[in-house]
């Protein structure tokens, strides 16, 4: 099985609001990684976890803040974001992060910020 | 500069008609090249991992080859349900994941 799921499938938020995108992988995955993708472009790194911790941020505004609480979950906390932020936000997870792992990806949220 | 270039941008297809799309790399040692089909609006989802020059998958209608700067993915008779953007990547020195721009390709009944 190479799932990866995410919740919501879509979101709509102000720009004064605070939410959270979740991820989660049971295929024993100890990397994770958050994508950003706009329309007609391809997927751009955000972030990447190896083994729980922070590896990767691709100097990304802090208002996303991700956060891993287990090897099999990844969170992507939302606050304040402007309306250049709505975009298809997409999880991926592989073995571990060595150069030369598939990364499979999740369905993604679709963000709109108003 | 670590870089990867699909063509074409887009590709028209009838029914049956048989193509090969196209991505040249240059990267600074390969460590895998890969390819994704995106449905509109879904996150990528894995097709194959080409790790050597010569190596050669196959999957249903899709067989994708390397060289030393580019892979195809050929597609034989291809049906509508193969419309999608076709992504490929590359890891690049930094250890990130760096995609093409893709190819989208329609086909028509």
């Amino acid at each position: 099985d190479t799932e990866v799921t995410q919740t919501p499938k879509h979101l709509v938020m102000g720009m004064t609001n605070k939410k959270s995108l979740k991820c989660e992988q049971h295929m024993g995955h100890r990397a994770m990684y958050w994508y950003k993708q706009k329309a007609k472009k391809p997927p751009e790194l955000m972030f990447v976890y190896s083994y729980e911790k922070l590896s990767i941020n691709e100097s990304v505004p802090s208002r996303f803040s991700p956060e891993c609480p287990n090897s099999s979950l990844l969170n992507l906390h939302l606050h304040a974001l402007q309306p250049e932020d709505s975009a298809l936000y997409l999880c991926a997870s592989s073995q571990d992060s060595r150069d030369g792992e598939t990364q499979y990806f999740g369905p993604g949220t679709r963000l709109l910020v108003l | 500069e670590d870089q990867v270039t699909q063509s074409p941008e887009a590709l028209r297809l009838q029914e049956g008609e048989s193509s090969s799309l196209n991505c040249s790399y240059t990267v600074s040692g390969l460590r895998g090249l890969f390819w994704y089909r995106q449905d509109p609006g879904k996150g990528p989802e894995f097709l194959f991992t080409l790790y050597s020059a010569g190596e050669e998958k196959e999957k249903e209608r899709l067989k994708a080859t390397l060289t030393k700067k580019e892979s195809f993915l050929h597609i034989t008779a291809p049906k509508p349900e193969d419309s999608a953007t076709y992504l490929c990547a590359v890891y690049n020195q930094g250890g990130k994941l760096i995609f093409g721009q893709g190819t989208e390709l329609s086909v028509k009944p």
